[in-house]
């Protein structure tokens, strides 16, 4: 069964640095682009980046709203992706999805809150 | 940035009837890259379709998606309780970014 575990989501002060990871099992993982999704609380899905499998180049791509401030990577032997994210602002607030696949996504993680707050 | 504009931004039907979500892009979208899912309160989303029409394993039939350029449609041709929830459009193209729809809330009448 393919299954994807958000982990990592806390409070944290303005500024501050998170990370967060996406454990999966029942595919191998390295074959797939890992997707990284956040909805802020009553609104709608924002995609915030994608680290693609190494047969695409293993390269990442990144929403303007996060770029230069969030870093995705992989490790492929351990099946599990980051998401680390730095200089976050109250605007991060929200609950952040992994998802599998290069452009839609068939598998989501159940997701994990990151609230950033004084 | 292909902007995605769903209709209506609530939808109150009963079980049993049909359902006709819209979704409109700014710009066509390249090879019929639309995705739709449906969210649930509390849950993660499901996808539903690709490719503007293909179902996604596991999706019952009574789920469809067509459309092409800047117009694309969702319909549920007869309502299961399950399925009051809240569904959204995806363009899915190649290049970055992917964007979604605001999203059309449907509930039940």
């Amino acid at each position: 069964e393919v299954q994807l575990v958000d982990s990592g989501g806390d409070l944290v002060q303005p500024g501050r640095s998170l990370r967060l990871s996406c454990a999966a099992s029942g595919f191998t993982f390295g074959n797939y682009a890992v997707n990284w999704f956040r909805q802020a609380p009553g609104n709608g899905l924002e995609w915030v980046g994608v680290i693609r499998s190494k047969a695409h180049g293993g390269t990442t791509d990144y929403a303007a709203s996060v770029k230069d401030r969030f870093t995705i990577s992989r490790d492929d032997s351990k099946s599990i992706a980051f998401l680390q994210m730095n200089s976050l602002k109250t605007e991060d607030t929200a609950v952040y999805y992994c998802a599998r696949g290069r452009t839609w996504v068939d598998y989501w993680g159940q997701g994990t809150l990151v609230t950033v707050s004084s | 940035e292909i902007v995605l504009t769903q209709s209506p931004g609530t939808l109150s039907l009963s079980p049993g009837e049909r359902a006709t979500l819209s979704c409109r892009a700014s710009q066509t979208v390249i090879g019929s890259s639309l995705a739709w899912y449906q969210q649930r309160p509390g849950q993660a989303p499901r996808l539903l379709i690709y490719d503007a029409s293909t179902r996604a394993t596991g999706i019952p039939d009574r789920f469809s998606g067509s459309g092409s350029g800047t117009d694309f449609t969702l319909t549920i041709s007869r309502l299961e309780p399950e399925d009051f929830a809240v569904y959204y459009c995806q363009q899915h193209g190649d290049s970055p970014p992917t964007t979604f729809g605001q999203g059309t809330k449907l509930e039940i009448k």
